[in-house]
């Protein structure tokens, strides 16, 4: 079984500010993946980042990074240079690499960001 | 299609009546999948078509909820006897198949803007 914790349920951030959005999970599987959803007030889910368990490298796409830390079980996603348009729900979620359940996302409550001018 | 399409995009019933939602996904993407999220939730997984193999549909909260997809293309998912607590955003979602993907364990998904099913 797997679980994804987002601690914060909203989050405030000065427009061209830097904000990191917490997420830890738990897993028993050896190999996994993790993603960032983006989900703005439109509804449709966007997919921003992923990350395997086996890169050593955090992933990074345009202004969007992974700060993954695996003993911790953590896989914080960082936003640079905050934009109005990033003001949305931010799911992180997960699934294993392999095996039964490989297709299976599960998704945190989400983090409210909203980008203040 | 460029994108997942999903219709109703807002559907209001009453109480004891049938619904169908529909989901056309990408042009290409032989998985489908369907996701509920509830008022301020997270998504909830609760089936899943991968080409002609049977569905996985372990997360049905219940035998009044069923999905079936014709031709490996467009799905449908129904739900009979409406409840109240049936009311909630239905996510459907595309991906390419496991052989398909660009790299192992990225199966990233593909969503449409989901249908606003209220039961009064």
């Amino acid at each position: 079984a797997q679980k994804i914790t987002q601690t914060q349920p909203g989050m405030f951030v000065q427009e061209k500010e830097a904000v990191t959005l917490d997420c830890t999970y738990d897993t028993s599987d050896q190999s996994y993946g993790l993603f960032w959803y983006k989900q703005p007030s439109s509804g449709e889910m966007i997919f921003l980042i992923y990350q395997g368990s086996y890169d050593e490298q955090n992933a990074t796409e345009g202004r969007y990074s992974l700060n993954f830390q695996k003993a911790r079980k953590s896989a914080n996603l960082v936003i640079s240079a905050s934009q109005l348009g990033d003001s949305a729900m931010y799911f992180c979620a997960m699934s294993p690499i392999s095996g039964a359940g490989s297709y299976q996302l599960t998704f945190g409550k989400g983090t409210k960001l909203s980008v203040i001018p | 299609g460029a994108g997942v399409s999903q219709s109703p995009s807002n559907k209001v019933t009453e109480k004891g009546k049938d619904v169908e939602l529909r989901c056309d996904p990408i042009s290409g993407h032989t998985a489908l999948y369907w996701y509920r999220q509830s008022l301020g939730q997270g998504l909830e997984f609760l089936i899943y078509f991968q080409g002609n193999s049977a569905p996985d549909k372990s997360g049905l909260p219940s035998d009044r909820f069923s999905a079936e997809r014709t031709g490996g293309s467009v799905s449908t998912l129904t739900i009979q006897r409406t409840q109240q607590e049936d009311s909630a955003v239905y996510l459907c979602a595309s991906s390419f198949g496991p052989e398909d993907r660009p790299y192992p364990g990225a199966n990233v998904l593909t969503f449409g803007a989901g249908s606003r099913l209220t039961v009064l």
